[in-house]
């Protein structure tokens, strides 16, 4: 069964920094690009970043490039979302999100989603 | 950027009745299109892909269709679990952009 777990998300100061992790089960992590999107309260879905499957390839939305990272480890079959400057409206709930086939696929499966809270 | 333009923004509709969502893309995008539902508090689900391709184990009252810049979501006969807020979104070009959701309510 393919398995996404999200985690790392929490309370963080406006201008701090923080890492998401997320953890890949159930079929061959290092198959497969990735994708981070996010979700404010009460709002709809945005793209912030992807990553291919060997992590030689990575893009970014506009409102995050220069201040997000995404990374993965196929040996740990983690993929990984480091946020740096965090302002109020990246506030949200953040998913990773499988990509069924190369870059720019379908995404097939979602992990729950972890909670970021930008707020002094 | 390409912008998704979906609507309505919500819609109530009783029990068994036809529902139908509508996407425009502010270009074209062949039919690198999919449906997602996602209900209160839960992730995304992929329902239909390719603009018209059920995924599977996806119920047959779901279906989608358009090529270029329209397309069309439709639930043949609305049921109680289909409650959820539904997101066209396009995958022609990075970065890959949603409409804005049309929340379902039954009657």
């Amino acid at each position: 069964e393919v398995q996404l777990v999200e985690s790392g998300g929490g309370l963080v100061q406006p201008g701090g920094s923080l890492r998401l992790s997320c953890a890949a089960s159930g079929f061959t992590f290092s198959s497969y690009a990735m994708h981070w999107v996010r979700q404010a309260p009460g709002k709809g879905l945005e793209y912030v970043s992807a990553i291919s499957s060997n992590g030689g390839s990575t893009y970014y939305a506009n409102s995050v490039k220069g201040r997000f990272t995404i990374s993965r480890d196929n040996s740990k079959n983690t993929l990984y979302l480091q946020m740096g400057s965090l302002r109020a409206e990246d506030m949200a709930v953040y998913y990773c999100a499988r990509v069924r086939n190369g870059l720019l696929h379908p995404n097939d499966y979602w992990g729950q989603g972890t909670l970021v809270t930008v707020s002094s | 950027d390409i912008q998704m333009t979906q609507s309505p923004s919500s819609l109530s509709a009783s029990v068994g009745d036809r529902v139908t969502i509508t996407c425009q893309a502010s270009q074209d995008i062949s039919n690198y299109l999919n449906w997602y539902q996602q209900k209160p508090g839960k992730a995304p689900k992929l329902l239909i892909y390719d603009a018209s391709n059920l995924e599977t184990g996806v119920p047959s009252r779901f279906s989608g269709s358009g090529s270029g810049t329209d397309f069309t979501f439709t639930i043949s006969s609305l049921q109680p679990e289909d409650i959820a807020t539904y997101y066209c979104q396009q995958y022609d070009n990075l970065p890959v952009t949603f409409g804005q959701g049309t929340k379902v309510e039954i009657k």
